[in-house]
């Protein structure tokens, strides 16, 4: 098993529609979890990070992390054409540099 | 931009051979690490640097090295190059090491093809 379980996808919705996207983590030593969003043949950009369980938003873009379930995901509202792209979480364990990515879900916001 | 700058950006080499990638971090970024992006293991992480010393290892071939020179800039030599070895490599910078809200920042990453 993955430390790290993401769905690839690809996920396909209209505009203005709301994605949901998730990862699974393993190792409850894990305590800081982070979104980044990667454009084709770019690097990733950080989108969200949190460290603690519950919400935490930040414009159309809302992380939540449910730690006793292992489960974080990331909510995209009012999805943009722009928005298609690679998405990533990753997670890390306290005084650990080995961060761990998801395969990456890979997601198109249709006009 | 996240203001790490990598070089070269596509590298077409032969199998056997060995090439140098270059990293430069961001102004004021002391940790520098590679990762390995291909399309069936996804991003892996290499190995990170923190200020000329090495602070973690991870998935790293004994084909690869790396090293953090005084000016902070980075590179990953490859060697005895292996068509599995085609990625896209990526280095990233960060203040410290990527806990307490240390963010990491990625550069544009170099594509290596080996034919």
């Amino acid at each position: 098993q993955k430390e790290v379980e993401q769905d690839p996808g690809p996920l396909s919705v209209p505009e203005g529609a709301i994605v949901s996207l998730n990862c699974t983590y393993s190792n409850s030593a894990f305590q800081y979890f982070m979104w980044y969003r990667q454009y084709s043949r770019k690097g990733p950009e950080l989108l969200m990070y949190t460290y603690s369980s519950g919400n935490k938003e930040d414009g159309r873009f809302t992380a939540q992390v449910d730690k006793s379930s292992k489960y974080i995901s990331l909510f995209i509202r009012d999805s943009q054409p722009s928005d298609s792209a690679t998405y990533l979480c990753a997670i890390n364990a306290y005084n650990n540099n080995d961060m761990r990515f998801g395969a990456g879900t890979r997601l198109t916001v249709k006009p | 931009d996240s203001g790490v700058t990598q070089t070269p950006k596509h590298l077409i080499t032969a199998t056997g051979q060995r090439v140098t990638l270059r990293c430069s971090p961001r102004s004021g970024d002391l940790s520098v690490y590679w990762y390995q992006q291909s399309l069936d293991q996804g991003l892996q992480f290499l190995i990170q640097y923190y200020n000329g010393e090495e602070r973690a290892k991870g998935n790293i071939l004994e084909r690869f090295s790396a090293q953090q020179f005084p000016d902070l800039h980075s590179e990953l030599n490859l060697s005895s190059l292996e068509l599995g070895d085609s990625a896209l490599y990526f280095c990233a910078s960060s203040v410290g090491g990527p806990i307490s809200g240390n963010t990491i920042y990625f550069g544009e990453g170099s594509w290596l093809t080996v034919v």
